[in-house]
């Protein structure tokens, strides 16, 4: 079993500014991939970036990265030059490697100041 | 481009009537997903198919049912529906390849009013 704890139901940012968004997760699989979704309002949920339990580099998809920390089950979302695009709900998600079922956190909503 | 569709963005219905729910993709993709997206609680998972005529229940299937008849589509069905299932209903998809590369791909989301 899976589960995903995203701490932070609200987050805020200036516009440039960088902001992070905090992710924990439990499972008892070895082999497993974690994932950041991002819902803007009333439009489709895409994928942000994604991880691979195994890879010990974090990933980085322009300006967005993230700060995986194995051991402490952490799996974290910067996000670096805020733009006003990025206002969104941001889930986080798990997925283990024999498994196509996703779990999700219960999402950041967060806001960009202009 | 990945192309996940849904019937209808906006549905309204009476308490005890029989709804469907609409999902098709393009991709050929084996997978495909039912989730209920509501406030505070995230995504969940209603029941997913992994081929035609396939499916197993997800974490809430309790008044929900489905239907895969062709690979491309996939229907939720609440048999009665009730006012506790008003929601945001989600559909995705994704392929059978393993690993890193079974990215699910989502629909633009139904919300359903039960009255």
């Amino acid at each position: 079993a899976q589960t995903v704890t995203q701490s932070q139901p609200e987050m805020s940012v200036q516009e440039a500014e960088t902001v992070t968004l905090s992710c924990t997760y439990d499972t008892s699989e070895s082999d497993y991939y974690l994932f950041w979704y991002k819902q803007p309002p009333s439009r489709q949920m895409i994928l942000v970036i994604r991880q691979e339990a195994y890879k010990q580099q974090n990933a980085t998809e322009n300006r967005f990265s993230v700060n995986f920390q194995k051991a402490a089950k952490s799996f974290s979302l910067k996000i670096s030059d805020s733009q006003l695009g990025d206002a969104a709900m941001y889930f986080c998600a798990s997925r283990g490697g024999s498994n196509y079922k996703l779990t999700f956190g219960k999402g950041t909503l967060l806001t960009v100041n202009p | 481009d990945v192309k996940v569709t849904q019937s209808s963005r906006y549905l309204v219905k009476r308490t005890g009537e029989k709804v469907f729910l609409e999902c098709v993709q393009d991709m050929d993709h084996e997978n495909m997903f039912w989730y209920r997206q509501d406030p505070g609680l995230g995504l969940r998972l209603i029941y997913f198919s992994y081929d035609v005529k396939m499916k197993e229940k997800g974490d809430i299937p309790e008044g929900y049912s489905v239907s895969r008849e062709k690979k491309e589509r996939f229907s939720l069905i609440l048999e009665s529906a009730s006012t506790n299932q008003t929601s945001m209903y989600l559909c995705a998809s994704s392929s059978l390849l393993a690993g890193f590369l079974n990215e699910q791909f989502f629909g633009p989301g139904t919300r359903l009013t039960v009255l």
